[in-house]
């Protein structure tokens, strides 16, 4: 069964630093990884995805993610972090047939200034 | 386009009562999911429609609650009676065979 695990409830980050929010998956056949980002009273927001192709995906607002098919990660990065940046990211992938997302538990990521 | 429309933002209620929530999905989208999110739980798929039939009801917690989709456009999910461990934040998201986009949700209080 394909599944998302996000290792980290919470992710502490200087403002300025770059940033990693860890993504590790468990899929059969080609992995579809979704990256959204929730803000506090706020529904769910699409970041980027990686469907094939470039394992370097870059997304909204500075983000990117890298795929590592030996490592089945998909980590979401930053090169500086923002205090805005602070929120709750999830990671996702799709179920085995159909449209369905599994999603990770979300890490929170908290930007001090 | 105004993306996924869920009214109302806001709803306090009394234990028992019924309550409606609302969802209008991106036009041209074919899939429609409820999810439920709260601070013990995180976030919960309910129910998913695609192109307006109910694909999997797996995660409706109870027979208390209830959807439907009447139409590519309109969908509701009803908890009747509500109860206060009902209280939460309820998403519907929209999609066309590829990333969902997520509406405002509605907070639902029950006392």
């Amino acid at each position: 069964a394909q599944s998302v695990a996000q290792p980290e409830d919470q992710v502490n980050v200087a403002e300025g630093n770059p940033l990693t929010v860890k993504c590790t998956y468990s899929v059969s056949g080609n992995p579809y990884l979704f990256w959204y980002v929730q803000y506090p009273n706020r529904g769910l927001q699409f970041l980027l995805k990686y469907i094939t192709g470039d394992n370097l995906v870059k997304g909204s607002y500075g983000f990117e993610a890298e795929f590592n098919k030996s490592q089945t990660s998909f980590h979401l990065k930053k090169p500086s972090a923002l205090v805005s940046d602070s929120a709750l990211y999830f990671c996702a992938t799709y179920m085995d047939s159909n449209y369905q997302l599994i999603w990770g538990a979300g890490t929170k990521l908290i930007i001090k200034p | 386009d105004a993306g996924v429309i869920q009214s109302p933002r806001h709803e306090v209620t009394e234990m028992g009562q019924e309550v409606t929530l609302r969802c209008k999905p991106i036009s041209g989208h074919n899939s429609l999911f409820w999810y439920r999110q709260t601070m013990m739980r995180g976030l919960e798929l309910l129910i998913y429609f695609n192109n307006n039939v109910p694909i999997d009801d797996s995660g409706m917690p109870e027979d208390r609650f209830s959807a439907k989709m009447p139409n590519a456009s309109f969908s509701t999910l009803k908890i009747q009676p509500s109860e206060p461990r009902d209280s939460a934040v309820y998403f519907c998201a929209s999609s066309f065979e590829g990333e969902q986009y997520f509406g405002p949700g509605t907070r639902l209080t029950v006392t």
